[in-house]
């Protein structure tokens, strides 16, 4: 298996621009999560998913992030409007089981909004 | 208010040298704690995973230890190596009803010198 894969590696986006970032879990793995990462606050969890439904969403920062999972290999995070302040690294993981399962991650989408 | 504080926040050391890492956790009710090694560009990649009845595992050159009473876990690397240049991250896990809560250290950059 290729691993947890992520698109695109790299985002430049103007301010105000909606913005898509995709993931393909690793297959069989029921547990998806998204995270953010910044150098002011380390790895947060945003919003993780069990079997295509959102478990929790605690952590997404405000309704301008959205994100779904339509089937078991294929999900989206979506930020509309972008604002500098979400410049960060954006990892997406998956996992068979939950708690002291482990999460694998993908290589990372490093969004910058100018 | 459950956090995960790691010290330091950054180590430099020489090759072959010997380091210990610290994680304090207030994080409760506890279930598990995970070590996390990030190469830049990279997302991260489990080292090793603590339960509460585990007080020493060990994953090659790393050891990591997990005393419970006091909430405080280390990751000892021994003889290090050029290729441990790396952020070391603690996560430590709680299950409230099932639920996956992880919370995250913001890690220690460490860079080993030859």
């Amino acid at each position: 298996d290729a691993g947890v894969i992520q698109s695109p590696r790299h985002e430049v986006t103007e301010m105000g621009q909606e913005v898509t970032l995709r993931c393909k879990p690793i297959s069989g793995h029921d547990y998806l999560f998204w995270y953010r990462q910044t150098m002011m606050r380390g790895l947060e969890l945003l919003i993780y998913f069990n079997n295509n439904v959102p478990i929790d969403d605690s952590g997404m920062p405000e309704d301008r992030f959205s994100a779904k999972m339509p089937n078991a290999s294929f999900s989206t995070l979506k930020i509309q409007p972008s604002e500098p302040r979400d410049s960060a690294v954006y990892f997406c993981a998956s996992s068979p089981g939950q708690g002291a399962t482990e999460a694998f991650f993908g290589q990372g989408t490093r969004l910058t909004v100018v | 208010k459950n956090q995960v504080e790691q010290s330091p926040q950054s180590l430099i050391i020489l090759e072959g040298k010997n380091c210990t890492l610290q994680c304090n956790y207030t994080v409760s009710p506890f279930s598990n704690l995970r070590w996390y090694k990030q190469d830049t560009g990279r997302g991260p990649v489990s080292l090793t995973i603590m339960t509460f009845s585990e007080n020493t595992k060990s994953n090659g050159r790393y050891t990591a230890t997990l005393d419970a009473d006091t909430k405080q876990s280390s990751l000892h690397i021994t003889a290090s190596q050029l290729s441990d240049s790396a952020s070391y991250i603690c996560v430590v896990s709680k299950f409230p009803g099932g639920s996956y809560i992880p919370t995250f250290g913001r890690g220690t950059s460490l860079i080993v010198h030859p």
